[in-house]
């Protein structure tokens, strides 16, 4: 069966710090990646996906960056954090187009 | 881009009562999916419709969708307070390999 990992579970980083989250997929090939962020109480802003390795697209322009090094792994970095930053961010897979998301268990981001 | 938008945003309703959630979206689509998030948890996927069908149940579930307005509702019959949780909606476009996008989410309390 298919797996998605996602770590840390939590986080407190000082402003301007580097920041890597991972995620990675069991169970399954050439999985459509995403990453999402939460803010407290509210929906889920799409931040990137990815279709195969070396593509990600970008939806919103910020301060972080997402790479795809290996089919079943995605990672989300920032040379320098803002206090903006903070949330909770998501991980999820699909299988293709028109397939429901699977979302790890996600990582609460805290900047101070 | 297009959005499912929950409405309401919150409800409380005691145990065994029923709970209807509604999403209302802007644009013409493949399907529409219902996800529940436990707090501080990711969001499992509960049921996808598509955009030729009406009404759909899974369990104590039942979803409809109206394509004329561009609306659906998520049914939760003979509530317990293990449903306490947030509902979202997400949309999947008609046009080719974009990502779902999410609604803001109904947080739904039931009361024991």
């Amino acid at each position: 069966s298919q797996t998605i990992h996602q770590w840390p579970a939590t986080l407190v980083q000082p402003v301007g710090s580097p920041l890597s989250l991972e995620c990675t997929v069991e169970g399954t090939s050439n999985p459509n990646l995403y990453w999402y962020r939460q803010a407290a109480g509210r929906g889920l802003q799409l931040l990137f996906y990815s279709v195969g390795i070396g593509q990600i697209s970008s939806e919103v322009p910020q301060n972080l960056s997402a790479s795809r090094p290996q089919d079943r792994q995605f990672i989300l970095s920032s040379k320098k954090l803002l206090l903006s930053d903070s949330g909770f961010y998501l991980c999820a897979w699909t299988g293709g187009q028109g397939s429901p998301l699977h979302f790890g268990n996600g990582t609460r981001l805290t900047v101070t | 881009s297009q959005q499912g938008e929950e409405d309401p945003q919150a409800l409380s309703i005691q145990e065994g009562e029923n709970a209807t959630m509604n999403c209302s979206y802007k644009t013409s689509i493949n399907n529409l999916q219902w996800y529940r998030q436990n707090s501080g948890r990711g969001l499992v996927h509960l049921i996808l419709i598509r955009s030729n069908e009406r009404e759909k149940h899974s369990g104590r579930l039942r979803v409809t969708l109206d394509t004329s307005k561009k609306s659906s509702s998520l049914l939760i019959t003979a509530s317990r307070a293990a449903d306490t949780a947030s509902y979202f909606c997400a949309t999947d476009a008609l046009r080719g390999n974009t990502p779902l996008v999410f609604g803001k989410g109904t947080r739904l309390s039931v009361i024991a």
